[in-house]
């Protein structure tokens, strides 16, 4: 079975501090992904790597960049947390080519304070 | 680019009546569709998706989907559930011969009363 973790179920943080949240996926995945979740809003794409030390932005990449140095890690990297980045974020993965499903993470719901 | 237009935001039905979620598209392309469901505190998860072929589909737990090119749609359904299914339904799209990524609807709640 493809396992997707996650570093944090739960976080909380201040205005202002950089935070990390790590995905990590256990089935040589080379394409990986970082939404955020919203109510009403459904998911959003933050940023999307295709291999290691590849990313492409997504649909809302402002105040957030990401990491790949390893093929199974791929981290979010929030610069300067605000109150507005608050919000669930979920990691995926999935093998390179269409038709094949992103394997999910439980997901990281972040509070910003 | 695409688009998905999930109709309902919140279904409430109850235990072993059928359900139907609606989800349409938009695309100028030929697309691959899917349906995730993210149950409480969890991630999500595929229940089916359409790539090509019969435009029937069938997924797990009982629930399939049928694919209609002329109406862009692509509505989930279910002929009896449970208090199990309680859930959130997503509905997804990618173009064929484009990105990997997926575009998403904004989710339907679906909650099944006793």
């Amino acid at each position: 079975d493809v396992k997707v973790t996650q570093s944090s179920r739960y976080l909380v943080k201040r205005t202002g501090e950089k935070v990390f949240l790590e995905c990590v996926q256990d089935m040589d995945h080379e394409n990986m992904f970082w939404y955020r979740q919203d109510p009403g809003l459904g998911l959003r794409l933050i940023y999307f790597s295709y291999d290691v030390k590849m990313k492409e932005k997504g649909d809302i990449p402002e105040g957030y960049s990401v990491s790949r140095e390893k093929k199974e890690r791929f981290s979010l990297i929030l610069e300067s947390a605000s109150t507005n980045q608050t919000s669930m974020y979920l990691c995926a993965s999935k093998i390179p080519g269409q038709g094949y499903e992103q394997y999910f993470g439980p997901g990281t719901r972040l509070t910003v304070t | 680019a695409q688009s998905v237009t999930q109709l309902d935001s919140q279904v409430p039905v109850f235990e072993e009546a059928p359900v139907e979620l609606r989800c349409n598209y938009s695309s100028s392309v030929s697309v691959y569709l899917f349906w995730y469901v993210q149950y409480p505190n969890q991630g999500l998860q595929l229940l089916l998706k359409y790539l090509s072929g019969s435009t029937l589909v069938k997924g797990i737990n009982g629930f399939e989907a049928e694919f209609n090119k002329s109406q862009t749609s692509f509505h989930l359904r279910k002929p009896s559930v449970h208090i199990s299914d309680t859930a959130e339904y997503f509905c997804a799209v990618s173009a064929q011969g484009g990105s990997e990524k997926l575009v998403f609807g904004k989710g339907t709640k679906l909650t099944v009363n006793p």
